[in-house]
């Protein structure tokens, strides 16, 4: 069984400022991890994934994520926030490609000018 | 690529009524769909998974003489909520997945709401 622990249900942060979204998981195997991100009243979007490989990951806009397999985290950063990240983000992880996916409980970004 | 749709978008409907929610791929073609709730300001829980051509398996806690799922194609899937009361208000979001690739593409999600 797997779990995911996304400690912040909320994070406001300014425009401009970083943000870091904080992810751990406990799994018995290896587990792909993914974050995504739900704006209001729509599903959800791939924002990034880490299947293998070099442990950080960047998405096409701005965000990155590195696992840390020892610590088992995958948390979530981006070095200056747009108001349009406004938005929830959820971690996620998966025993095998294309497989059911166990999420977090997310966390709302709050963007403030 | 990788579009996934849901109709509708939005359902109101009266207690004891049954609803239907299709859930499409529109550019690919889905071996595996799976379906979602989510209780407002909450995370999504896994409801079950459907492969096209076999029964859905269904999560532990899910009834599934309730939540009807049926994956006649490889380009949707339905699912079906039969008497609606209105504890079955929510936002159900489905996903479509190939086999043997890692990503899930999310449909936009049906918002049901039961008088």
């Amino acid at each position: 069984a797997q779990s995911v622990t996304q400690l912040d249900s909320q994070v406001p942060v300014f425009e401009e400022a970083p943000v870091e979204l904080r992810c751990n998981y406990s799994s018995s195997v290896s587990v792909y991890l993914f974050w995504y991100v739900q704006y209001p009243n729509q599903g959800l979007q791939l924002l990034l994934k880490y299947l293998s490989g070099s442990t950080l990951v960047e998405s096409i806009n701005g965000f990155e994520a590195e696992f840390n397999k020892s610590q088992t985290s995958f948390h979530l950063r981006k070095p200056s926030v747009h108001i349009s990240d406004t938005a929830e983000y959820f971690c996620a992880v998966s025993e095998a490609a294309g497989n059911k996916l166990t999420f977090g409980g997310g966390t709302r970004v709050l963007v403030k000018p | 690529g990788a579009v996934v749709s849901q109709h509708p978008s939005r359902v109101i409907c009266k207690s004891g009524t049954s609803v239907k929610i299709e859930c499409r791929s529109l550019d690919f073609q889905a071996t595996t769909m799976f379906w979602y709730r989510q209780f407002p300001k909450q995370s999504l829980m896994l409801m079950a998974t459907s492969n096209e051509g076999s029964k859905a398996t269904y999560e532990q806690g899910v009834e599934k003489d309730k939540f009807l799922i049926n994956h006649a194609s490889l380009t949707l899937s339905t699912l079906t909520v039969t008497s609606a009361h209105p504890e079955d208000s929510s936002f159900y979001i489905c996903s479509a997945g190939v086999a043997g690739l890692d990503t899930q593409y999310f449909g936009p999600g049906t918002r049901l709401t039961v008088l």
